[in-house]
């Protein structure tokens, strides 16, 4: 079955920094581009950041960029976003999500974990 | 970046009817379109891809259609089960963008 499971949310203080972790299984990890999107509370949703297979090219929104760092790790097969520089409008749902076709850093996303919730708070 | 406008915002219908959800893009996406349904607490959950493909095992009462700016979601006879909020979203450019929401509530 294939599945993201992510870790790593709780609650921190502005200005402070959290690492989240989404576990992948079921697919051939290192094949697919791979993404965060959020969502705050009541809101839409807001895709966050991209990470190509190789981890090579990595992309961000404009809201997050110089402060959140996307990784991958292929042999773990686990997703990362290291998140610094915490600010009240990054409290959200977080989730990683796979796209339906390797290689494409967007596209349409196919599978989504369940979400870690991110709070920051003083 | 491009901004997508879905309409209507809320919508209140009854079973079995027809359901239309419109999305606009700010500029040409060709077919770069995907419709997710949202149920309170879930993780999003794709629809349909490519603005008219129905993805594997969503029933076929689900459909999408339009190209370049204008976008359709339809729900041909509505079920109980698909109260939920259904969001548009464009993948022609990063960064990917999605629509404000559009709440499908039973009347």
């Amino acid at each position: 079955e294939v599945q993201l499971l992510e870790s790593g949310g709780g609650l921190v203080q502005p200005g402070g920094s959290l690492r989240l972790s989404c576990a992948a299984s079921g697919f051939t990890f290192s094949s697919y581009a791979m993404s965060w999107v959020r969502q705050a509370p009541g809101k839409g949703l807001e895709w966050v950041s991209a990470i190509s297979g190789s981890g090579g090219s990595t992309y961000y929104a404009d809201s997050v960029k110089g402060r959140f760092t996307i990784s991958r790790d292929n042999s773990k097969n686990t997703l990362y976003l290291q998140m610094n520089s915490l600010r009240a409008e990054d409290t959200a749902v977080y989730y990683c999500a796979k796209p339906l076709w390797f290689g494409d850093p967007g596209g349409a996303f196919d599978i989504w974990g369940q979400g870690t919730m991110v709070t920051v708070s003083s | 970046d491009i901004q997508m406008t879905q309409s209507p915002s809320s919508l209140s219908a009854s079973v079995g009817d027809r359901v239309t959800i419109t999305c606009q893009a700010s500029q040409d996406i060709s077919n770069y379109l995907n419709w997710y349904q949202q149920k309170p607490g879930k993780a999003p959950k794709l629809l349909i891809y490519d603005a008219s493909n129905l993805e594997t095992g969503v029933p076929s009462r689900f459909s999408g259609s339009g190209s370049g700016t204008d976008f359709t979601f339809t729900i041909s006879s509505l079920q109980p089960e698909d109260i939920a909020t259904y969001y548009c979203q464009q993948y022609d450019n990063l960064p990917v963008t999605f629509g404000q929401g559009t709440k499908l509530e039973i009347k």
